[in-house]
């Protein structure tokens, strides 16, 4: 199968400070990749659609100027969470599907805490 | 907006059992996807659904994407310890990753009996 790789796996910053977090498709291009965030015990909450070479689209409630997306590549989408507060702490996943199927992938998600 | 109505919650298995879990939307998806995760890990897709009335097997698990695109269920047959985890559907309205998010019901949750 396709994968997904996200970097770092966990990271733990202070109040106030930004935190970038990588998503790479390794063995495929993907001129889309998605992130997600989950909060413990419930589901996967789209927040964005990354797209190469154009703007990200944000869904319903999710703060662009907060929440930065960046697909600098058609293998690399980046997401940098801004001036990071403890309600920021989440496990954010990124997806991607793979040219010519239907069916994404997911990364192995980021555990971001905020102190 | 678009919805997924998964049950049950959450289930307790013994090893041999056969599970069944299922997934109701009140729109129509063209894709249905079955996805299981681990703690602390991102979803591993298991079984992807393309046709109203596919039967698509993946070693014990079995899936079908529902006649009328409004639902599908997911069964595992003979189940194994490492079957524990949370199963989650989800369905995808557009044709194409680029065009259809996925929408994702809350999980199915497989717990090993006490």
């Amino acid at each position: 199968g396709a994968v997904v790789s996200q970097h770092p796996s966990w990271v733990i910053c202070k109040s106030g400070t930004s935190v970038k977090i990588e998503c790479r498709s390794l063995d495929f291009q993907a001129t889309t990749m998605f992130w997600y965030r989950q909060f413990p015990k419930q589901s996967l909450m789209l927040m964005a659609t990354s797209n190469e070479g154009s703007k990200a689209t944000y869904e319903q409630g999710v703060e662009k100027d907060k929440f930065l997306i960046n697909h600098a590549s058609l293998t690399l989408s980046t997401l940098t969470v801004t001036s990071a507060h403890p309600e920021d702490s989440s496990f954010y996943i990124c997806s991607a599907p793979k040219t010519g199927l239907l069916e994404q992938y997911f990364g192995p998600g980021t555990r971001l805490t905020v102190t | 907006g678009q919805q997924l109505n998964q049950s049950p919650q959450s289930m307790f298995i013994q090893e041999g059992e056969d599970v069944s879990m299922n997934c109701t939307s009140s729109s129509i998806f063209n894709t249905w996807l079955w996805y299981k995760q681990d703690p602390g890990e991102g979803p591993v897709l298991l079984i992807a659904l393309y046709k109203a009335g596919e039967l698509t097997s993946n070693g014990r698990l079995t899936a079908q994407f529902g006649i009328t695109r409004k639902d599908s269920f997911l069964n595992i047959s003979a189940s194994i310890p490492s079957d524990v985890g949370i199963y989650f559907c989800a369905g995808q309205a557009g044709y194409g990753g680029s065009q259809g998010n996925l929408i994702f019901g809350k999980g199915t949750k497989l717990s090993v009996k006490p």
